[in-house]
């Protein structure tokens, strides 16, 4: 595996349901992101960890809660999710430099989440 | 509210001709600034950054910074079919928050 991956690519719940995105990095990188994008709006950051430590939390609501057990993997935690939280849901990561997220960021492919 | 400005398009150029793609930003302390592309259900990929003013060059993609208009731009020279896509405009805003602030995206079609 090379780059960033995302597992699953497509995802379909109910909003009852709970469910879990994950993310893996094999470029060396220790910070890593969460964005969502949605049709015709800019790409949204989520949740940003730099050495596995949360350093951004975009005033997402609670029924997303991330995870981050080392540098290279990352979990987006779901439940009862609502119909506007259908959307691409991706992944980045980049390297930190002097203590601060450098600023190339490198995407995976995203999971398309539709929640019915 | 930091902004990062984009036309939507779609903007259209010949086969062979120049694409020229524009971006404004809001916050006068930014500092990093980047293009994506992404194609159509795809994730973005990183195709320049550039930090300084003035242009920077990589193949047929120059990247042209204009702090003080607060403006980025990417002039993309020999456009091909295989350059259609969504560019977005990022910009890196105050470092000690390390957020990266995305455009909403111009969607570029080159007609062969």
């Amino acid at each position: 595996e090379t780059g960033v991956t995302q597992t699953p690519r497509h995802l379909v719940m109910g909003m009852t349901n709970k469910k879990s995105l994950k993310c893996e990095q094999h470029l060396g990188h220790n910070a890593m992101y969460w964005y969502k994008q949605s049709a015709k709006k800019p790409l949204e950051l989520m949740f940003v960890y730099n050495f596995k430590e949360q350093t951004e939390n975009n005033s997402v609501p609670s029924r997303f809660s991330p995870e981050c057990p080392n540098s290279s993997h990352l979990f987006l935690h779901l439940h009862t999710l609502q119909p506007e939280d259908s959307a691409l849901y991706l992944c980045a990561s980049s390297q930190v430099v002097g203590g601060r997220a450098s600023y190339e960021q490198y995407f995976g492919p995203g999971t398309r989440l539709t929640v019915t | 509210q930091k902004e990062v400005e984009q036309n939507s398009g779609p903007l259209s150029v010949p086969e062979g001709a120049i694409a020229s793609l524009n971006c404004t930003y809001s916050d006068r302390g930014s500092q990093s600034f980047f293009w994506y592309r992404q194609y159509s259900g795809k994730s973005p990929e990183l195709i320049m950054f550039i930090y300084s003013n003035g242009d920077k060059e990589d193949g047929r993609f120059t990247a042209q910074l204009n702090k003080a208009s607060q403006y980025v731009s990417l002039l993309i020279r020999d456009s091909q079919p295989s350059d259609s896509a969504t560019y977005l405009c990022a910009v890196m805003g105050n470092p000690l928050y390390d957020k990266v602030i995305f455009g909403p995206g111009t969607s570029l079609s080159v007609i062969p």
